[in-house]
């Protein structure tokens, strides 16, 4: 089985400044890669797919890119409503299988 | 615009099987593929399983043994069955459509439905 490891557990910044998530597969997962958001109480969001593409409607400070076994979750300036906690996801070929990673928590510093 | 609502018990006693239905709206129940996907209090998420061209399924191969995943295009609505339940399978259940992309991912997601597993 395919393991994403996320990095850092938890980010601590600003509004207004940068935020770079990490997620890197134990192995290559291709261009497999989706990034969501939670919310407390809320259920995830989907904000990128196929590692760069955004889902409709995620504003365009959020970026993806990445391919194989290393992916970057980029929010070029943070938002209040941005802080909340970011899973990684991929699905392999063969075996057919989706997994995610365990979270990042992004924190107001 | 695709909605979807889970319903069923939030308490189950242990060693009994979890029935949970999720009604969707918006969608096509034929052509678009659909999931279950659950996390613990606390904890990360992990998928159960999804059902695709409406009777394929692919599980999660930890809860393979105990999952059944089924769709009712007639009533716009798919279930999930997990039998022999435990205290370790308390978590929030949400379904989700699996978005029509190269990849198998989650594009819409019910609100999420707590089951406590407790005697």
């Amino acid at each position: 089985e395919i393991v994403l490891t996320q990095s850092p557990a938890t980010l601590s910044l600003s509004p207004g400044e940068r935020a770079t998530l990490s997620c890197r597969a134990s192995q290559s997962v291709s261009s497999y890669l989706a990034w969501y958001q939670q919310k407390p109480g809320q259920a995830p969001r989907l904000l990128i797919y196929d590692a760069s593409n955004r889902a409709t409607g995620v504003p365009a400070r959020f970026s993806g890119s990445g391919s194989g076994t290393d992916f970057t979750l980029t929010i070029s300036r943070l938002e209040p409503e941005d802080f909340a906690v970011y899973y990684c996801q991929q699905r392999s070929n063969w075996p057919p299988r989706v997994t995610f990673g365990q979270g990042t928590r992004l924190d107001i510093k | 615009q695709v909605q979807l609502q889970e319903s069923g018990p939030g308490l189950v006693k242990p060693s009994e099987t979890l029935s949970l239905t999720c009604s969707v709206s918006g969608g096509s129940m034929s052509s678009d593929n659909w999931s279950w996907i659950r996390q613990a209090p606390g904890k990360g998420l992990q998928l159960i399983g999804y059902v695709y061209y409406s009777v394929s399924t692919n599980y999660n191969p930890s809860l393979k043994s105990r999952v059944t995943i089924s769709v009712d295009t007639a009533k716009k609505q798919f279930s999930l069955k997990l039998s022999s339940m435990t205290a370790a399978d308390t978590a929030v259940y949400y379904c989700a459509r699996v978005m029509g992309a190269t990849g198998v991912y989650f594009d819409y997601w019910g609100q999420g439905i707590l089951v406590t597993v407790s005697s």
